[in-house]
């Protein structure tokens, strides 16, 4: 049963658009949800993460919106660049739990 | 800091063979965990060990994948017998504190035939 559901599968979005993508869970005694960005042939690394005591952070041109009571959160990227292309996976873990669980994964392409 | 080390980055091994795959986490971090990436089963979590403890293993899929991490600076996962449903990429991250980020080393791409 996959603990973090993650869309869409793909993005392709246009030079300076907005990129967004969704994931939801199920489980409320989740309380950590990082973002980590993969290039291939990479290991995923950390972008963002955001914990259930604020709707929004904000980084850069990265921003992570985090709605409690529907048990969604996002990732918008601003102004989206070719190099942002790589891809995204969102996660979800209880407080010093161990596993990390990750999303399935969004490859997003942005077109020059 | 040089980051999550892996070798080796690729291997391809015929099926019934031994495979040994070996990360050095960030010098400093207490952590330590095996991940496998499949098309079909994204990321999961094999094993996790805290000051070279193995803490939790749930995640080996059999009796033939075994971890070791002799010393903060060093860990292995080995497969034997391999079998051609073991090819992925294999991550190693490391962690500084319970709560903190987890660093992924490069990956070592493990094909087997």
């Amino acid at each position: 049963q996959q603990q973090v559901k993650q869309s869409p599968q793909s993005l392709i979005v246009q030079k300076g658009g907005i990129s967004i993508i969704n994931c939801a869970y199920e489980n409320t005694a989740f309380d950590y949800f990082p973002w980590y960005q993969q290039f291939p042939g990479k290991g995923p690394a950390l972008l963002i993460a955001i914990r259930p005591d604020v709707s929004e952070k904000k980084e850069g041109r990265f921003t992570i919106s985090f709605n409690k009571s529907a048990k969604q959160f996002s990732l918008h990227i601003m102004d989206s660049q070719p190099g942002d292309s790589a891809t995204y996976f969102c996660a979800a873990s209880g407080t010093g739990a161990n596993n990390l669980f990750f999303g399935t994964g969004t490859r997003l392409t942005v077109i020059p | 800091d040089a980051g999550v080390i892996q070798s080796p980055r690729h291997e391809v091994t015929e099926m019934g063979q031994e495979v040994t795959l070996r990360c050095k986490p960030i010098s400093g971090h207490n952590s330590l965990f095996w991940y496998r990436q499949t098309m079909m089963r994204g990321l999961e979590l094999l094993i996790y060990f805290n000051n070279n403890v193995p803490i939790d293993d749930s995640g080996m899929p059999e009796d033939r994948f075994s971890a070791k991490m002799p010393n903060a600076s060093f860990s292995t996962l080995k497969i034997q017998p391999s079998e051609p449903r073991d090819s992925a990429v294999y991550f190693c991250a490391s962690r500084l504190t319970s709560g903190g980020a987890r660093y992924f080393g490069p990956g070592t791409r493990l094909t087997v035939t």
